[in-house]
């Protein structure tokens, strides 16, 4: 069975930093293609950055020089360090997995999501 | 880029059908067919109902139906019932640059 499970949410100052963890078990992450998508306390979804199985790494550009997507194959976890965060930065932040096609081509879906991780920037 | 604009409300009584377009541009929905929906329900974590414009995943009730026209797509739910009830959103492929972009989100109420 397919889990994701997130953490490393909290409440951090403006200007801070923060690590969340995206625990994967059921499949192989490197295997894989990874994203983080967050939400804004009653707001919409908003994608946030990729990670490939190649290891190439994609932002949105709200995010881009701040936040850095990475993985851990040993550990089967996916990562976002967050930096420099800002009070727009307050979301529920969820790691969600994309698969590649028998050929070997990258879907465009997101097939299963983690629970999310709040993480709340403020003084 | 901006997020694919959404009616912000549908409703509809039981076993009627409701639609939710998806309105982008011709750098995103109207230039693929990558539109993926999905649904939320409060507190919870969103899930795929439909991809690649039209396509079900295992396990999704073929009430769900997708479609698209030039810049905009589409989510129909036929039947509609109690627990389908949540917001909804719909997803594009935008490109090597953007990557993502999602829509701004539909609440359908079942009355």
């Amino acid at each position: 069975e397919v889990q994701l499970v997130e953490s490393g949410g909290g409440l951090v100052q403006p200007g801070g930093s923060l690590r969340l963890s995206c625990a994967a078990s059921g499949f192989t992450v490197s295997s894989n293609y990874m994203s983080w998508v967050r939400q804004a306390p009653g707001k919409g979804l908003e994608w946030v950055s990729v990670i490939y199985s190649g290891g190439s790494t994609y932002y949105a550009d709200s995010v881009k020089g701040r936040f850095t997507i990475s993985r851990d194959n040993s550990k089967n976890t996916l990562y976002l360090q967050m930096n420099s965060l800002r009070a727009e930065d307050t979301a529920v932040y969820y790691c969600a997995r994309g698969e590649y096609d028998s050929s070997g081509y990258s879907t465009y879906y997101f097939d299963y999501w983690g629970q999310g991780t709040l993480v709340t920037v403020s003084s | 880029q901006s997020a694919l604009t959404q009616p912000r409300s549908v409703s509809g009584s039981p076993g009627q059908s409701v639609t939710i377009s998806c309105t982008g541009t011709s750098s995103d929905v109207g230039g693929y067919n990558y539109v993926s929906w999905y649904q939320q329900h409060p507190g919870k974590a969103p899930k795929l109902m439909i991809y690649d414009v039209s396509k079900r995943p295992s396990g999704v009730p073929d009430r769900f139906s997708g479609s698209k026209s030039g810049n905009t797509a589409s989510l129909t739910i036929s039947g509609l019932q109690a627990e389908d009830e949540a917001d909804y959103y719909c997803c594009s492929y935008a490109g090597s640059y953007t990557l993502y972009v999602f829509g701004t989100g539909t609440k359908v109420t079942v009355l």
